[in-house]
């Protein structure tokens, strides 16, 4: 079946450490792909997004992704994490390349700790 | 990028009750979607909501119970019917912007929902 998978429930991390947060999905064609944030009490903001050509994309606060073809993934990367980071953050396929409404992962909650 | 405002931002309401829940866009778009995020949860599709036509509802979802209006290309609302405990959630809209190239979903910030 299709779908979006994040692995990781939750993950801790200390501040100023690197983080790697991990999304797999399973569509045969390269769908549209996102990362967005929500933190607490707010809606989700947009970090990032890949729909085609260099495979590692900017986003904003920092963060960037990696899109593997041969691995279905799209990894979100941070190489040093700042307490404001702690939120949860949600994988996002848009399969059909923006007419149709996006299919979410479950979300990784991410702690930082001094 | 589209900017998009919910009211209310958050209630507190009596089981068998209704809420209106209304979402304000800062441009035209066409495409407009709600979904439902219940606590701890992700985001889960109620409804696509396209400007002349009826809204399109998912699985689990109907029209009586999460009745929907979208009179024109910035605004649309959605309605939670005789509520119950179990639809307290966040009840998110969403519209769909940007060029050919790639369009992108954002996402209002949310309507908290508590129903006693």
């Amino acid at each position: 079946a299709q779908s979006v998978t994040q692995p990781d429930i939750h993950i801790t991390v200390s501040e100023g450490a690197s983080l790697e947060l991990r999304c797999n999905y399973s569509y045969g064609a390269t769908p549209y792909l996102f990362w967005y944030v929500q933190s607490p009490g707010q809606g989700l903001q947009l970090l990032l997004k890949y729909f085609s050509g260099d495979t590692l994309v900017q986003g904003i606060k920092g963060f960037e992704a990696e899109f593997k073809r041969s691995q279905s993934s799209f990894n979100l990367r941070k190489p040093s994490v700042h307490w404001s980071d702690a939120a949860e953050y949600f994988c996002a396929v848009d399969p059909y390349s923006g007419n149709t409404p996006l299919v979410f992962g479950k979300g990784t909650r991410l702690s930082v700790i001094a | 990028s589209a900017v998009i405002s919910q009211k209310p931002s958050r209630d507190i309401c009596q089981r068998g009750t209704s809420l209106t829940i209304q979402c304000q866009v800062d441009s035209q778009v066409t495409m407009m979607f709600w979904y439902r995020q219940q606590p701890g949860q992700s985001l889960t599709l109620i409804a696509t909501a396209n400007q002349g036509s009826e809204a399109t509802y998912e699985s689990g979802f109907v029209i009586d119970k999460f009745p929907i209006s979208r009179p024109n290309l910035t605004f649309s609302t959605l309605t939670v019917s005789n509520m119950s405990p179990e639809d307290s959630s966040i009840y998110l809209c969403s519209v769909v912007s940007g060029t050919a190239r790639g369009k992108t979903q954002y996402f209002g910030p949310g309507t908290r929902l508590l129903v006693l």
